[in-house]
């Protein structure tokens, strides 16, 4: 089986300051795992992904994540947050040879000047 | 040149009529999918087919039903719609199924149901 867990539903952050958003992962087989991120009102657009390849994956936008194994984690994280991040960011795991994806329950970026 | 796209994008409709969402990709995929989007913005699959073929049926109610006339396309119709119905419907696509692949989302249709 597999789940994820996004340990903060809401985070705040001033422009210019880093932005940290945390996910846990569990699953039988090694995963694949995805960060997508959600504007208002919008679709859901693919940030950045791993799969079994280097374990710092850089996305768009300034975004990474590191895939650690041990700790079972995949946070996201931006050095220097903008107006513009504001928005939903779901963590995403797949480990079906089907394709099924398993979501995050999200988390809400909020970003003050 | 949208990638992944569905119509409409709001649909607002009673309770206990049929409506249809349109799904369309040009990517070249193999595989898509309808994801249902709940008022907590939790995501959840609910279809997806390969090459027209069923592959992935979650426990949906039978008044959902999937619709795949070619790879390109995946309509989602809904008898005798309910309240509870009201959510965001999203379609994706993927080059083929399996882990790993990049699964390319449209914009979303907002139905309401009232």
């Amino acid at each position: 089986a597999q789940s994820v867990t996004q340990l903060d539903s809401h985070v705040s952050v001033s422009e210019g300051t880093p932005v940290l958003l945390r996910c846990n992962y569990s699953s039988s087989y090694s995963p694949s795992l995805f960060w997508y991120v959600q504007h208002p009102n919008k679709g859901l657009q693919l940030l950045l992904k791993y799969t079994s390849a280097a374990t710092l994956v850089k996305g768009i936008n300034g975004f990474e994540a590191e895939f650690k194994k041990s700790e079972t984690s995949f946070h996201l994280t931006k050095p220097s947050a903008h107006m513009s991040d504001a928005a939903e960011y779901f963590c995403v795991v797949s480990t079906d040879s089907w394709g099924k994806l398993q979501f995050g329950a999200g988390t809400q970026v909020v970003v003050t000047p | 040149d949208t990638a992944v796209s569905q119509t409409p994008k709001y649909l607002v409709t009673q309770m206990g009529n049929d409506k249809s969402i349109k799904c369309e990709q040009n990517l070249g995929h193999d595989t898509m999918y309808w994801y249902k989007q709940d008022s907590k913005k939790f995501l959840k699959i609910m279809f997806s087919y390969n090459n027209k073929e069923l592959i992935i049926n979650e426990t949906v109610p039978n008044r959902f039903s999937p619709k795949s006339p070619d790879k390109a396309h995946l309509n989602l119709h809904i008898n005798s719609l309910e309240l509870g119905d009201s959510a965001v419907y999203f379609c994706a696509s993927s080059q083929d199924h399996g882990t790993g692949n990049t699964i390319y989302f449209g914009e979303g249709s907002w139905l309401t149901v009232v």
